[in-house]
């Protein structure tokens, strides 16, 4: 079955320190690929998406994810968190073939100011 | 524009009980999605509508749960004879699901608690 592994659950960090959330998935087809936070206190929301074209994939906020396809990873990476990153952040990949999206468990992000 | 909707927002019951929830797609959003959110867990999948379709319900957790879509607009998650493990939060998101480029616009969620 199709799933999405988020490799950290929790996260601290320092403002100005870089991130990194580790994202893979398992389906070996053509997928679309995403990224939502969740901020205290407010709703899901789309961080970023990536559907074909370059891997790179830039978000708001200074977020950016990679598709590597070889390693089924799509990494949400930003190099200077602000303490106003505190969130919870998703992974999850729609598969093309396919009609429902696959959530990761999250990674709960505290960044410290 | 409006957002999707959802209500209650929250909601305190009784073991035993039953409890609907209702959610309010955006207007024009062919697919409705209803997920489950529990305290240090992911979002856990339970059903999705898509139009005219039949409904995928292969995330309900037991036949005491079920939801229906009336108009292909509204939809209504009812759990019967609720149990203290079904306390969570419960999502609903929709999307335009025009081809594969879909975005799901999440509601703010209905807050259970079975006591």
């Amino acid at each position: 079955a199709q799933s999405v592994s988020q490799h950290n659950h929790h996260v601290i960090l320092s403002e100005a320190a870089s991130l990194e959330l580790g994202c893979n998935y398992s389906y070996g087809g053509t997928v679309n690929l995403f990224w939502y936070v969740q901020y205290p206190g407010q709703h899901l929301q789309l961080l970023l998406k990536y559907f074909s074209g370059d891997p790179l994939v830039k978000g708001i906020k200074g977020f950016e994810a990679e598709f590597i396809k070889s390693k089924f990873s799509f990494n949400l990476r930003k190099p200077s968190v602000q303490w106003s990153d505190t969130a919870e952040y998703f992974c999850a990949v729609l598969n093309t073939g396919g009609f429902k999206t696959i959530f990761g468990a999250g990674t709960r992000l505290f960044v410290k100011a | 524009g409006a957002g999707v909707s959802q209500s209650p927002s929250n909601k305190v019951t009784e073991k035993g009980k039953d409890v609907e929830l209702r959610c309010d797609p955006i207007s024009g959003h062919t697919a409705l999605y209803w997920y489950r959110q529990s305290l240090g867990q992911g979002l856990e999948f339970l059903i999705y509508f898509q139009g005219n379709s039949a409904p995928d319900k292969s995330g309900l957790p037991s036949d005491r749960f079920s939801a229906e879509r009336t108009g292909g607009s509204v939809s209504t998650l009812t759990i019967q004879r609720t149990q203290q493990e079904d306390s969570a939060v419960y999502l609903c998101a929709s999307s335009s699901q025009r081809g594969t480029q879909e975005t799901q616009y999440f509601g703010p969620g209905t807050r259970l608690l079975v006591l």
